[in-house]
């Protein structure tokens, strides 16, 4: 059981919009800790998409957008292309444990 | 460039131990933190452990608190985990990252190594 709760799938058409959603609680994402997202393509390492809530490393394209509200934050890609089937994870910190690093499950977002 | 090369996984019984290493370059390695995050074979992502830039402070998750120990050897760039008391639940494909960010709290990941795979079985 994952401290950090993330659908297990999503999907969309090419073109479309999707959002991924990441629920926390008081003692991590609503404690004010920054939400930071990660994308893994197939049997590949885990890329940053989205850091500190919202900023996005050179080279990630602007379709890529993140937010944070309260205990929850949520990752939306527009315009989907097909090379964006990947497994997206949220992570953050969870202050109830020392030095503690908390990812999501994890959702594997198909393109249709 | 920043490059991590992890090593050293391996197929070991249960109770064995096993060291990992991870080359680190392209960037000053003492000014970073760094960690290691497993990935059991299908599941999702695991942070493991984290050692600061200096060395001096590490942090464990509960799953590996007192069989696992992080280290770094800063005149070889090189990053260890040294696991000891393996199960069977500790079998995943073990990352190297750099940390970044700050303070603490707010570190993520920007760059990951391939992973190096660690395998408990008799």
């Amino acid at each position: 059981q994952s401290v950090l709760t993330q659908p297990p799938s999503v999907s969309g058409a090419p073109g479309q919009r999707v959002t991924i959603s990441c629920t926390g609680s008081s003692s991590n994402i609503g404690a004010g800790f920054d939400v930071h997202w990660y994308q893994q393509l197939p049997g590949t390492a885990p890329k940053v998409l989205i850091h500190g809530n919202t900023d996005r490393p050179s080279g990630v394209p602007d379709r890529f957008s993140g937010s944070k509200s309260g205990t929850s934050a949520s990752l939306v890609i527009t315009g989907l292309q097909a090379d964006d089937e990947a497994d997206y994870y949220c992570q953050s910190f969870d202050s109830s444990l020392r030095g503690s690093k908390v990812f999501g499950g994890g959702t594997k977002l198909t393109v249709l | 460039e920043v490059r991590l090369l992890e090593s050293g996984g391996d197929l070991v019984p249960p109770g064995g131990s096993l060291r990992l290493s991870c080359a680190a370059s392209g960037f000053i390695f003492s000014g970073y933190a760094m960690s290691w995050v497993r990935q059991a074979p299908g599941k999702g992502l695991e942070w493991v452990s984290t050692i600061s830039g200096t060395g001096d402070a590490t942090y464990f998750a509960d799953s590996v608190k007192g069989r696992f120990t992080i280290s770094r050897d800063q005149s070889k760039n090189t990053l260890y985990l040294q696991m000891h008391s393996l199960r069977a639940e500790d079998t995943a494909l073990y990352y190297c990252a750099k940390d970044q960010g700050h303070p603490l709290e707010n570190y993520f990941f920007d760059h990951w190594g391939q992973g190096t795979l660690v395998a408990v079985s008799s």
